[in-house]
C-alpha cells in the first residue's frame, strides 16, 4: 500500500533561517505528491504539488522537487518567517482516489 | 468558485450519544468527498470516501458510518460514541475522476466525555 514518511518535529528555527522538511513515499504506479499546511485550529490548505518525476512545485517561497530515484519530495524554503509556523503534511495519491498523508511536521519559527 | 462548509466547529458529546457531522460543497458537481480524522499530535487517517451519491468506501472498520444523500452532501455518523472517537474531523473534496488534489473544510473538534 501507499505510505508517506516525514521527519519528526517539532522543527524550531530562527526567523530567516533555511528550512528543509524531509518526505519520502512508497506508492504504486505514477503518484502525484503534495504538501499541505495546517495553521492552528484550521483545516489543511494545499501548499504545492507535483504530478510527475522531476517536477518542481512552488508557492509562497516554498519549493519541493519530485525525485523518483530517491522517492522523495522534500520541502524547502530559503528564509522562514514567524508566520510560517504551522504543521506541514506530505501526501501522495499513489494511483488511488484518496490521499495518504504523513504524520505531519510541526514548524516553530522564533523571532 | 468552490467552497466547502463543515459544521459544527466544535462539539462535546457524552459517551454513548449519537453523532452527526455534516459537510456540503458548493460550486462544483459530482465531487469526490472524504472524511479524515486527525488524532491529537498525529497525522490524518482516511475514514471514508465517496465517488457518487450512495457510494461509500470505508477505509477503517470502526464505530462510524458515512452517507451521501445528495451529490454535494456528506454526513459522518455514529449511533454510540466512544471515548476513542475524540479527535479533529476533516471533510474534503476533490474534482471527480482520478484528480486527487483535495480541498479541506475547517474541521470539527469532537470531544467525547
Amino acid at each position: 500500500g501507499n505510505s508517506v514518511t516525514q521527519m519528526e518535529g517539532p522543527v524550531t528555527l530562527s526567523e530567516e533561517a533555511f528550512l528543509t522538511i524531509n518526505c519520502t513515499y512508497t506508492a504504486t504506479g505514477y503518484p502525484s505528491l503534495f504538501w499541505y499546511v495546517q495553521y492552528p485550529g484550521e483545516g489543511l490548505q494545499l501548499l504545492l504539488k507535483a504530478t510527475k518525476a522531476d517536477d518542481k512545485g512552488s508557492n509562497k517561497g516554498f519549493e519541493a522537487t519530485y525525485r523518483k530515484e530517491t522517492t522523495s519530495f522534500h520541502l524547502e524554503k530559503g528564509s522562514v518567517q514567524v508566520s510560517d509556523s504551522a504543521v506541514y503534511f506530505c501526501a501522495t495519491d499513489g494511483g488511488r482516489r484518496a490521499l495518504t498523508f504523513g504524520s505531519g511536521t510541526r514548524l516553530q519559527v522564533q523571532p | 468558485s468552490q467552497t466547502i462548509h463543515q459544521w459544527p466547529a466544535t462539539l462535546v458529546q457524552p459517551v454513548g450519544s449519537p453523532l452527526s457531522l455534516e459537510c456540503t460543497v458548493e460550486g462544483t458537481s459530482n465531487p469526490n468527498l472524504y472524511w479524515y480524522r486527525q488524532a491529537a499530535g498525529r497525522g490524518l487517517q482516511l475514514l471514508f470516501y465517496s465517488v457518487g451519491i450512495g457510494q461509500i468506501s470505508s477505509e477503517v472498520p470502526q464505530n462510524l458510518s458515512a452517507s451521501r444523500p445528495q451529490d454535494r452532501q456528506f454526513i459522518l455518523s455514529s449511533k454510540k460514541l466512544l471515548l476513542s472517537d475524540s479527535g479533529f474531523y476533516l471533510c474534503a473534496w476533490s474534482r471527480g475522476g482520478m484528480n486527487t488534489e483535495a480541498f479541506f473544510g475547517q474541521g470539527t473538534r469532537l470531544t467525547v466525555v
